[in-house]
């Protein structure tokens, strides 16, 4: 039963253009989200966080918004960069150290 | 300042073999986590500790042990490795506590082949 789903597993997008990666969660006690990015040969790093008592947050070219009557959160890259082109994972926690990660989404910026 | 640090980078294993898996931390965190990748799968815990000389199972801890003797240092172990512990395997550690202090970092993982 997995607890935060990515559904897309790839997205290609032009550079310059916004990228949208999406994610669903089914744990109503879930309160904190996080995305983390992957390049290939390297562990995953920290990119941006929410905690549940908001419904979005920014940093630079990153925001996360977040529906909770949904159970949905969604990472948008604008503009998208080459650089940009990961794999991003969507994870979600309880306020513990557990934390569930989805399947990630591996992103396509090209040039 | 390293990080979090795995050794080795690349194993390959027969079945049955045996291998320790090394994770170091110089943040001086409490917490630390061993993750398994597979494709499709995301990341799942596999064992993790809250503080030297702890550690609980985590999502998927069949077939591993795990020891946390030293703070910065988080041993996995594989006691007769089976085709199926052919993954990419992440250290992870975090400061606890909650919230913000929950983002893990992660190290550059190992690649387990076992034929």
């Amino acid at each position: 039963d997995q607890q935060v789903k990515q559904n897309s597993p790839s997205l290609s997008v032009q550079e310059g253009r916004i990228s949208i990666l999406n994610c669903d969660y089914t744990n109503s006690m879930f309160d904190y989200f996080l995305w983390y990015k992957k390049y290939p040969a390297e562990g995953p790093t920290f990119l941006i966080s929410i905690s549940s008592i908001k419904d979005k947050n920014e940093d630079g070219r990153f925001t996360v918004f977040l529906n909770k009557s949904a159970k949905h959160l969604s990472l948008h890259i604008v503009p998208s960069q080459p650089g940009d082109s990961a794999v991003y994972f969507c994870a979600a926690n309880t306020g513990g150290f557990k934390t569930i990660f989805g399947a990630g989404t591996r992103l396509f910026v090209k040039a | 300042n390293a990080g979090v640090t795995q050794t080795p980078k690349f194993r390959v294993l027969k079945t049955g073999q045996s291998m320790t898996l090394l994770c170091a931390q110089d943040m001086n965190h409490e917490y630390m986590y061993w993750y398994r990748q597979d494709p499709g799968m995301g990341l799942r815990l596999i064992h993790y500790s809250v503080g030297e000389g702890t550690t609980a199972k985590g999502e998927v801890p069949d077939g591993y042990n795990v020891s946390r003797l030293k703070k910065q240092n988080f041993l996995l172990g594989l006691e007769s490795a089976a085709p199926s512990q052919t993954s990419v395997y992440f250290c992870a550690s975090s400061y606890g506590g909650g919230g913000q202090e929950e983002t893990q970092y992660f190290g550059p993982g190992t690649r387990l082949l076992v034929l």
